[in-house]
């Protein structure tokens, strides 16, 4: 079955540890993204790809860096530098291009703070 | 810059009755698309329904419809026959033709009861 695969399901986060949440998608879409959502918040967006090997920040890249070496797979790290990052994280992938594509998502991971 | 602004965050109904969610944005785009997404409790995002701003026919999907009111920048969803399933948080998210980001508002949660 084609679809979005997010693991881990749960991270814990010791201080000063960059984590990395892994997004791999075979639905052989062009674009990426990644979300944050905070209770009350919606969903905020972190970084998207459009392409391999290029990336454009969102709205709150402050503390995260991200990757695209392959179309498949778009990890995202959560560095020291972020100092809130508790919260769900969603992948999601689209065929891009234009705003009528709808984004198809994972079922999420949960970043805690230890 | 583009915003959705859900302004009920939390509702209730009764099962089998019709419930409407609402939603307004705000752009300076003549040509871009609306989208209303579900997040059940087990957090997976699922795409309910897809309305073209330049489509003025309303779009249905079985219990799902829209009221899509473009002068006035209003997007509301129609859930008929309320089913316990529909228990989830419901974002109303807005996309440019020329872009593939799409913004979110921050969601109404809605709880159907037996």
């Amino acid at each position: 079955d084609g679809g979005i695969t997010q693991s881990p399901k749960y991270l814990f986060r010791k201080e000063g540890q960059n984590v990395t949440l892994s997004c791999e998608q075979n639905l052989n879409h062009d674009a990426m993204y990644w979300y944050r959502q905070d209770p009350g918040q919606g969903l905020r967006l972190i970084y998207y790809s459009q392409i391999v090997n290029d990336f454009q920040k969102g709205d709150i890249a402050e503390g995260y860096s991200v990757s695209r070496e392959k179309k498949e797979s778009f990890p995202l790290t959560v560095t020291s530098a972020q100092k809130n990052p508790t919260a769900f994280y969603l992948c999601a992938s689209s065929m891009g291009g234009t705003g009528n594509q709808p984004q198809h998502f994972g079922d999420g991971t949960r970043l805690s703070i230890l | 810059a583009q915003t959705v602004t859900q302004s009920q965050p939390e509702m209730s109904v009764q099962e089998a009755e019709t419930v409407t969610l609402s939603c307004t944005y705000d752009t300076s785009e003549n040509n871009y698309y609306l989208f209303w997404y579900k997040q059940p409790p087990s957090r997976q995002m699922i795409l309910v329904i897809r309305q073209e701003a330049y489509k003025q026919q309303n779009a249905t999907e079985n219990r799902f419809s829209v009221n899509f009111q473009k002068a006035a920048k209003s997007f509301s969803l129609k859930i008929s026959d309320s089913q316990l399933g529909d228990t989830a948080m419901y974002f109303c998210a807005f996309a440019m033709n020329r872009d593939d980001k799409i913004i979110f508002g921050k969601g109404t949660r809605l709880h159907i009861l037996p």
